[in-house]
């Protein structure tokens, strides 16, 4: 089992659609996730940290933790063409551990 | 956010030369940094961990000797490879751990290598 799980995708949605990434990790003793978003031919930029249960929004982006289920989402609402990219989950308990991305496609 | 600054941004190289990458964190000190390549289209491979002041951690088939990392002071640390081969052409990027309450993790802008 992979310490920090994500599908692959792609993930297409519309736009204007809601989208929705997921992330299972195995470690229980995690404390701190993190989403990044990346775009092709571009390094991972931040746009989102949770660190305790339940949803934290910002913008159009909204993380939801949940530690008991361990798992951590992230939605996007009103997705656009731009958001675009592939979404990576990062889950840091005694080191930082990245999944492998889930690739979304919002169709114009 | 926290800035992480990578130079060069691209760099070509022959093959048999060195070419060095640096990582700098301008806003935060660093006492651990890593190093990642990453192939079009392909998930971030981690290659090592660079901790201040000490030996750099290397991830299982990464040559320690082709792939030197130094990590000389809290808010910088290098990348030489040496010896670069046609297949050492990749995207290289570094990335940062804040040690604030969250130990973020922010990622320089990467560095295109290609070796002719």
């Amino acid at each position: 089992q992979k310490e920090v799980e994500q599908n692959s995708g792609p993930l297409s949605v519309p736009e204007g659609a809601i989208a929705s990434l997921n992330c299972t990790y195995s470690d229980r003793v995690s404390q701190s996730f993190f989403w990044y978003r990346q775009y092709s031919g571009k390094s991972p930029e931040l746009i989102m940290s949770i660190y305790s249960n339940g949803d934290k929004e910002d913008g159009r982006f909204t993380a939801q933790l949940n530690k008991a289920s361990q798992y951590v989402s992230l939605l996007i609402r009103d997705s656009q063409p731009s958001d675009s990219a592939t979404y990576l989950c990062a889950v840091t308990g005694f080191k930082t551990i990245f999944g492998a991305g889930t690739r979304l496609f919002v169709k114009a | 956010g926290a800035v992480v600054s990578q130079h060069p941004s691209r760099v070509i190289c022959k093959s048999g030369t060195s070419v060095k990458i640096e990582c700098r964190s301008l806003d935060f000190q660093a006492t651990t940094m890593f190093w990642y390549r990453q192939f079009p289209k392909k998930s971030l491979m981690l290659m090592a961990t660079s901790n201040e002041g000490s030996k750099a951690t290397y991830e299982q088939g990464v040559e320690k000797d082709k792939f030197l990392i130094n990590h000389a002071s809290l808010t910088l640390s290098t990348l030489t490879v040496t010896s670069a081969h046609p297949e050492d052409s990749s995207f290289y990027i570094c990335s940062a751990r804040d040690q604030g309450p969250g130990n973020t993790i922010y990622f320089g802008e990467g560095s295109w290598l290609t070796v002719v």
